[in-house]
């Protein structure tokens, strides 16, 4: 069954690092996103990708915050200089196909941890 | 905005029924979708309603009431591996294309023999 793949499943950076997270969506999905997890909280929405534009973005989504589709396959989120609050479980998830499917499919998740 | 809300922690025994309740406040509603996420892992579609009524899935079940703004998940015949969170979503559709999920706080279950 095709899955969503993430990479790394952990990354730790110093305060004031760029980082970039990786992500291959499922291949016949149309639209992609990125998801937040605070440790203990819930899932927060930061971004959604969609014909090469971002469609939607969060507050949380500021002007440190960046996604392309660099290739066919891989969609990334950089983070461009990490604060302590930056750590967190980070989801990457695609949708839609051809066959005009919604449900949203998850990665397995980064999580980044800023010290 | 949106708001949704949901038990912080149920508990069952093995072999019961669940149900796991979520109300919401939202804009721009267009469906409820229930997603799994063990400890650590994933969140794990699990149902989805965009109409009032019940669906169906194996063992969990879903029920939607958009005058309510109310729905639940049912899990049956529990068994020790569905131990995890449980969060009711808010789906809206973006203009710019695909589809927004604004997740509830979750519901943590512990199952117990």
């Amino acid at each position: 069954e095709p899955e969503v793949t993430q990479t790394p499943s952990h990354q730790v950076t110093q305060m004031g690092q760029e980082v970039i997270l990786r992500c291959v969506p499922i291949s016949n999905h149309l639209y992609f996103y990125w998801y937040r997890q605070i440790l203990g909280q819930k899932v927060e929405f930061l971004v959604s990708f969609y014909n090469n534009e971002i469609s939607e973005k969060s507050e949380i989504f500021d002007d440190q915050f960046s996604v392309e589709r660099p290739d066919g396959s891989n969609f990334t989120l950089k983070i461009r200089s990490t604060k302590l609050e930056d750590s967190a479980m980070y989801f990457c998830a695609s949708s839609g196909s051809l066959a005009g499917s919604y449900e949203q499919y998850f990665g397995p998740g980064t999580r980044l941890t800023v010290t | 905005g949106q708001s949704l809300e949901q038990p912080s922690e149920v508990t069952a025994v093995e072999g019961a029924i669940v149900q796991i309740n979520c109300t919401y406040q939202t804009s721009g509603f267009y469906g409820l979708s229930w997603y799994q996420q063990h400890d650590g892992g994933a969140p794990t579609f699990l149902s989805y309603n965009a109409l009032d009524g019940l669906e169906e899935t194996g063992r969990f079940s879903s029920f939607l009431s958009r005058s309510d703004s109310y729905g639940y998940l049912l899990l049956q015949e529990l068994q020790m591996k569905d131990s995890a969170s449980y969060f009711c979503a808010v789906r809206t559709i973006l203009t710019g294309g695909g589809n927004k999920l604004t997740f509830g706080t979750g519901t943590q279950l512990k199952v117990e023999l």
